[in-house]
């Protein structure tokens, strides 16, 4: 599982109120990624980091600030939650894996977090 | 830019048939694909991946994609589906750098029936 917990796993929260979720890997890894997946829609990409304080902006951005004070974890936070923000979110890293001359990067995926927003 | 188009939206199989959910993708540089698996309630796992070499490249649970430059696609295949094959499929396609990003087709769900 590339050693990925997310917390909390389940959260309800209402409209309006700050919410951040938590990953946090133990490998050492420098590639994070935060993704919402909502049917019909397959998975989108939040934010993504690089490094240590390095992050950008993904495909649905709006609405959600992310943090990486350090390398192990990685904070998304939505500052004002909204109904539209209810979804299951999952994080993931970046590995390089494979022989040499057939390396690759492979995105593993954490177990996620359902947030819902009333 | 890259997209991926998975069509069919719900795929339904008989136990033992053979499995084929289609995968097209578009992207402005050479692509790594990938093919996920997500079974109820959990997380992503990876079936499968095409990076450089062979273009049929074989994954866990018998699944097989072949990687096919002319009509961008990377379709999945299973001779033979299992009842523990209904899941939730996912192509996506990244670039070739650490810090590429994934891009998710929508998802098949396949459904596998007695």
């Amino acid at each position: 599982d590339a050693g990925i917990t997310q917390s909390p796993r389940h959260k309800v929260t209402e409209t309006g109120t700050p919410v951040t979720l938590r990953c946090h890997q133990t490998e050492n890894h420098r590639y994070m990624y935060w993704y919402r997946q909502d049917p019909g829609h397959g998975l989108r990409l939040i934010h993504y980091s690089y490094g240590v304080k390095d992050t950008d902006k993904g495909e649905v951005s709006d609405g959600y600030s992310v943090s990486r004070s350090k390398t192990e974890d990685f904070l998304l936070t939505l500052e004002s939650a909204t109904s539209s923000q209810t979804s299951v979110y999952f994080c993931a890293i970046s590995e390089l894996v494979g022989l040499a001359g057939r390396l690759g990067y492979e995105q593993y995926f954490g177990p996620g977090t359902r947030l819902t927003v009333t | 830019a890259q997209s991926v188009t998975q069509l069919g939206s719900h795929v339904s199989v008989s136990e033992g048939a053979l499995v084929l959910l289609r995968c097209n993708y578009s992207s402005s540089v050479p692509p790594y694909l990938f093919w996920y698996v997500q079974y109820p309630n959990q997380g992503l796992q990876l079936l499968l991946k095409y990076t450089t070499g062979a273009t049929l490249v074989k994954g866990i649970n018998g699944f097989e994609a072949e990687f096919k430059k002319s009509e961008t696609s990377f379709h999945l295949t299973k001779p033979s589906a299992h009842m523990s094959d209904a899941a939730e499929y996912f192509c996506a396609v990244s670039g070739r750098t650490g810090y590429s990003t994934l891009t998710f087709g929508k998802g098949t769900m396949l459904l596998v029936s007695p």
